[in-house]
């Protein structure tokens, strides 16, 4: 079956520290992976992508994620968390005619 | 990148009235989605569109409709609101071309009492 797990449920990170969340899919091909995030009130914005290629993407933000298909991942990745990053971030894979939602990782930044 | 609005943002209403959560973009995207959100839960797809005259249900049940009369509308109704009803929904459009990368709308807060 089709899925996407995002094993962390919320992490926490000082301000200044790095920040890697986690994402593993289950999926029949190699799909289009997609990261996204949502502030409170917010709908959710396209932070990075992967179609094909280079497996290390660079986003919107400072953000990266690297996929790794014999571990069917695609980490995100930021050097230094800034305070305003503190929001809910959500994996998604997908193809020419379906995406697939995580159920999303929400993260805290402490001073 | 498409715009795309929605509207109310947020709605109070009380249980068996109808109502239509609109949702428009303005870069011509042949897709479009409607997803129900609930805290610590996963996107829902509950309906989608591939072009005008073309509606489908999701994977998510629900008890709502939608229509797709003209490329940048997409306005999804629920006849008879209920208290089950409560929960986020979000609009996104997804580009024609094989990748579907998908932009969202800032949502609707439906709250049925």
């Amino acid at each position: 079956a089709q899925s996407v797990t995002q094993p962390d449920i919320h992490i926490t990170v000082s301000e200044g520290a790095s920040l890697e969340l986690r994402c593993n899919y289950s999926y029949g091909a190699t799909p289009y992976l997609f990261w996204y995030v949502q502030s409170p009130g917010q709908g959710l914005q396209l932070l990075l992508k992967y179609f094909s290629g280079d497996t290390l993407v660079q986003g919107i933000k400072g953000f990266e994620a690297e996929f790794k298909r014999s571990q069917s991942s695609f980490n995100l990745r930021k050097p230094s968390v800034h305070w305003s990053d503190a929001a809910e971030y959500f994996c998604a894979v997908g193809d020419t005619f379906k995406t697939i939602f995580g159920a999303g990782t929400r993260l805290f930044v402490k001073a | 990148e498409a715009d795309i609005y929605q509207t109310p943002r947020y709605l109070v209403i009380g249980t068996g009235k109808k109502i239509t959560l609109e949702c428009s973009q303005t870069m011509g995207h042949d897709k479009m989605y409607w997803y129900q959100q609930d805290p610590g839960m996963e996107l829902h797809l509950i309906h989608y569109s591939y072009g005008v005259n073309s509606t489908e249900k999701g994977d998510l049940s629900s008890e709502s409709t939608v229509s797709r009369i003209r490329t940048e509308h997409f306005p999804l109704t629920l006849e008879s609101a209920r208290p089950s009803h409560t929960s986020q929904y979000l609009c996104a459009a997804g580009t024609g071309q094989m990748r579907n990368e998908q932009f969202f709308g800032p949502g609707t807060r439906l709250t049925v009492l």
